[in-house]
């Protein structure tokens, strides 16, 4: 069964950086397209980055680019998000997807952005 | 990148068929046929039950279809069962190579 799962999620304050992962097993990871999605505290979902199978493609909601990068590892079997520059409406979980229509989604690892 | 506009939330009986609206524009929904929709119940990760517009991914009950005309998706959720009642949202490719998110319709089964 397809399984991602995303770690790396924490407590961090305004300006701070923060590093996510996500391990993929089950499929060919490099065969895929993957997403990263947030969702804030009990409001809706919101896509933030995807990456082509490659990594020669990348591209970004408007709120978050020049802040965090998309990276991929495909030997690893691993999807980034590097966050820099972190605000208090960054606060979210973030869940990693698969495909172009994320047809699976791991189980979110939560990001607060405090001081 | 707007959200995509669905309604705040429906209602319906158990047995009933319940419609779910999803609104954009020519650049996102109106422009490709890759429209997704998700399930999300509380606590838990979304779950794909439709993409490219009408597919039902295997594994996701013939209760649920969907289709799209001009600028709107619609999904239709047949036989409400008392295990629908959960989040909705929708999901549009966009002209910028980019996806965009209805902000979701919560479903009640009174």
């Amino acid at each position: 069964e397809v399984q991602l799962v995303e770690s790396g999620g924490g407590l961090v304050q305004p300006g701070g950086s923060l590093r996510l992962s996500c391990v993929a097993s089950e499929f060919t990871f490099s065969s895929y397209w993957m997403s990263w999605v947030r969702q804030a505290p009990g409001k809706g979902l919101e896509w933030v980055a995807k990456i082509k199978q490659d990594g020669s493609e990348k591209y970004y909601v408007d709120s978050v680019k020049g802040r965090f990068t998309i990276s991929r590892d495909n030997a690893k079997n691993s999807l980034y998000l590097q966050m820099n520059s972190l605000r208090a409406e960054d606060t979210a979980v973030y869940y990693c997807t698969r495909n172009i229509f994320f047809d699976y989604w791991g189980q979110g690892t939560l990001v607060t952005v405090s001081s | 990148q707007s959200a995509l506009t669905q309604p705040a939330s429906v209602s319906g009986s158990p047995g009933q068929s319940i419609t779910f609206s999803c609104t954009g524009t020519s650049s996102d929904v109106g422009g490709y046929n890759d429209v997704s929709w998700y399930q999300q119940h509380a606590g838990k990760a979304p779950k794909l039950i439709i993409y490219d517009v009408s597919n039902r991914p295997s594994g996701v009950s013939n209760r649920f279809s969907a289709s799209k005309s001009g600028n709107t998706a619609s999904l239709t959720i047949s036989g409400l069962q008392a295990e629908d009642e959960a989040d909705y949202y929708c999901s549009s490719y966009t002209s910028s190579s980019t996806r965009v998110f209805g902000r979701g319709t919560k479903l009640t089964v009174l």
